[in-house]
């Protein structure tokens, strides 16, 4: 039962750089989430899904994107990677309803230099 | 709109010790509220929540928590704590059909 499964663990980007993060789960949950932790402030929303091809910003979505094409799969990329968006990256799933656990996967450290 | 605080931003404790972690929050409806754990270099995983009902909820690994809706809070505690309870804390809100809402963490950290 893997749960959340993210790739990669870590990673290295230079200014200005693309990339994508890759979120994988195994629960048919409806709901995905991705969140960016900064020391001191918690986790922020960046983007959210709660269904296969629709999504819709969270709280700092600037410079990031996302898509939906299937339930198990919910990339985030990063078009043109700053500094500030050294950051440690975490995707969760959870199935509908007010009260449901959201589960998390290991997260992505990621550094742009 | 809904905001969690957490109060603390890191509480030190010594083994066997008992700690609580405070926790408000803000809303102008119900929410339900939750506790998450996230040892070193891990993902979070949930300890407990508040869905509705008894105000005093039990969780994984000895914590609980208890609801004070007059006092908008949602601490944790734990009587006596061990040096693998070292980790960051999470409280997190969430109205119906709104956005789960993390605090700022609070880093607990066990010596014995």
């Amino acid at each position: 039962n893997a749960g959340v499964t993210q790739t990669p663990k870590f990673q290295v980007l230079k200014t200005g750089q693309s990339m994508t993060l890759q979120c994988a789960q195994d629960m048919n949950h409806e709901y995905m989430s991705w969140y960016r932790q900064d020391p001191g402030m918690g986790l922020r929303l960046i983007h959210y899904s709660v269904g296969a091809g629709i999504t819709d910003q969270g709280e700092v979505p600037n410079g990031y994107n996302v898509s939906r094409s299937t339930t198990e799969d919910f990339p985030l990329r990063l078009l043109s990677a700053a500094p500030s968006q050294t950051s440690v990256y975490f995707c969760a799933s959870r199935s509908p309803g007010g009260g449901t656990e959201a589960f998390f996967g290991q997260g992505t450290r990621l550094t742009v230099v | 709109a809904q905001s969690v605080t957490q109060l603390d931003s890191q509480v030190p404790v010594f083994e066997e010790a008992p700690v609580e972690l405070r926790c408000n929050y803000s809303s102008s409806v119900s929410v339900y509220l939750f506790w998450y754990v996230q040892y070193p270099n891990q993902g979070l995983q949930l300890l407990l929540k508040y869905l509705s009902g008894s105000t005093l909820v039990k969780g994984i690994n000895g914590f609980e928590a208890e609801f004070n809706k007059s006092q908008t809070s949602f601490h944790l505690r734990k009587p006596s704590v061990h040096i693998s309870d070292t980790a960051e804390y999470f409280c997190a809100a969430k109205e119906s059909w709104g956005k789960l809402q993390f605090g700022a963490g609070t880093q607990v950290v066990v010596t014995p």
